[in-house]
């Protein structure tokens, strides 16, 4: 079965990077890799997604390993607001899984 | 202009009552989800539709029932609760699968 692993927890001071990893040892050829990013009592927000090069946009960076077994989000320069669960998620025909979320404290 | 928006937004009710959860997207989505996010915050997919049509059906128990009047809705009919039912449940759509996903703000459910 499908499969993504995120540490529990991490922390952070604001303005430094953030790099939050996840490992998805098991995907598929097609499958994507997606983050969502969740606030206290909101849905998940889309962060980023990409599915063999790295990609950039305008919330973050996304590095995907050559292997595509593991992937890391980074956040190139934390606020406040960014405090959140972070979700790896893979997406491919007939599959979504998301994994446990990583919960960012930024510290000011 | 809300995105996804799901009704209610609270739902407390006694076990062995039948609800529903309401569902619509303004975006001209494709593909239409349900989530379950239990207490320890684990997201699991429940159904997907595109087009109306069933794509995707996790072991979710029957009395769980998807319903897409059509591609803007997908609403939840949930038969006989139970207690452990109780959990937040979000909607999302995306384009088409595979693509980002837009959520609701989730569907709190309490079973007494």
């Amino acid at each position: 079965d499908a499969k993504t692993t995120q540490p529990n927890s991490m922390e952070s001071n604001e303005e430094e990077p953030v790099h939050l990893p996840c490992n998805h040892s098991t995907i598929s050829g097609t499958d994507y890799i997606h983050w969502y990013r969740q606030l206290p009592s909101q849905g998940p927000e889309y962060v980023i997604h990409g599915l063999t090069s790295n990609v950039n946009n305008r919330m973050a960076s996304l590095a995907i390993a050559e292997d595509r077994k593991s992937s890391t989000l980074i956040l190139h320069r934390a606020t406040l607001r960014d405090a959140a669960v972070y979700y790896c998620s893979l997406q491919g025909a007939q599959k979504l899984v998301f994994g446990q979320g990583t919960r960012l404290t930024i510290n000011p | 202009d809300t995105a996804v928006s799901q009704t209610p937004k609270y739902l407390v009710t006694q076990m062995g009552n039948d609800k529903s959860i309401k569902c619509e997207q303004n975006l001209g989505h494709d593909t239409m989800y349900w989530y379950k996010q239990d207490s320890k915050k684990f997201l699991k997919i429940m159904f997907s539709y595109n087009n109306k049509e069933l794509i995707i059906n996790e072991t979710v128990p029957n009395r769980f029932s998807p319903k897409s009047p059509d591609k803007a809705h997908l609403n939840l009919h949930i038969n006989s609760l139970e207690l452990g039912d109780s959990a937040v449940y979000f909607c999302a759509s995306s384009q088409v699968l595979n693509q980002p996903q837009h959520f609701g703000d989730g569907t709190r459910l309490s079973i007494l």
